[in-house]
């Protein structure tokens, strides 16, 4: 069954630092999305993606994340000067239509020290 | 703004039949997932309701009443392996929202 990868599975930087998260949605889809969740706490909505640009973005989108598709087949979020509270799993997501039927990687835990 | 309730946790016992409630409120509404989740793991889609009425997938069925902005799944002959978070999410344009979550615990 097709599927969502992420890498890398953990990943630990300095406060300020940049990084960069990686996803490889499944290969028809069409729909992109990035989400994160703070131990314990609810699935939060980050942005999506469709058609190369940015569809939607929630308040926590500022101005220090961005995404980009380079290629056919990856899809990246950027966080340019990491904060402690960026500290979350990371969770990839992609879906063959809008909204529906999201499939989701195994998520990528960023600590920021 | 888009804001979903659903009831923190839930113990059922083993072989029961649990009902896991969500109401919500959104500007613009496609539809009403749920998605499981075990500690540690990923959500992973269980159904999806974009008509008013009863989705059934084996041993799960969702329920959604639009006039009500009310749904819930339905979990039957649980299991063990059913312990786990359940979250509902409404789908809108290019975007879906997630509640809190529900932490199912099953017991013996």
């Amino acid at each position: 069954e097709p599927e969502v990868t992420q890498t890398p599975s953990h990943q630990v930087t300095q406060m300020g630092q940049e990084v960069i998260l990686r996803c490889v949605p499944i290969s028809n889809h069409l729909y992109f999305y990035w989400y994160r969740q703070i131990l314990g706490q609810k699935v939060e909505f980050l942005v999506s993606f469709y058609n190369n640009e940015i569809s939607e973005k929630s308040e926590i989108f500022d101005d220090q994340f961005s995404v980009e598709r380079p290629d056919g087949s990856n899809f990246t979020l950027k966080i340019r000067s990491t904060k402690l509270e960026d500290s979350a799993m990371y969770f990839c997501a992609s879906s063959q239509g809008s909204g529906e039927k999201l499939f989701f990687g195994s998520g990528t835990q960023l600590s920021v020290l | 703004g888009q804001s979903l309730e659903q009831p923190s946790e839930v113990t059922a016992v083993e072989g029961a039949i649990v009902q896991i409630n969500c109401t919500y409120q959104t500007s613009g509404f496609y539809g009403l997932s749920w998605y499981q989740q075990h500690d540690g793991g990923a959500p992973t889609f269980l159904s999806y309701n974009a008509l008013d009425g009863l989705e059934e997938t084996g041993r799960f069925s969702s329920f959604l009443s639009r006039s009500d902005s009310y749904g819930y799944l339905l979990l039957q002959e649980l299991q063990m392996k059913d312990s786990a978070s359940y979250f509902c999410a409404v789908g809108g344009y290019q975007k879906v929202t997630f509640g809190t979550g529900t932490k199912l615990q099953v017991i013996p």
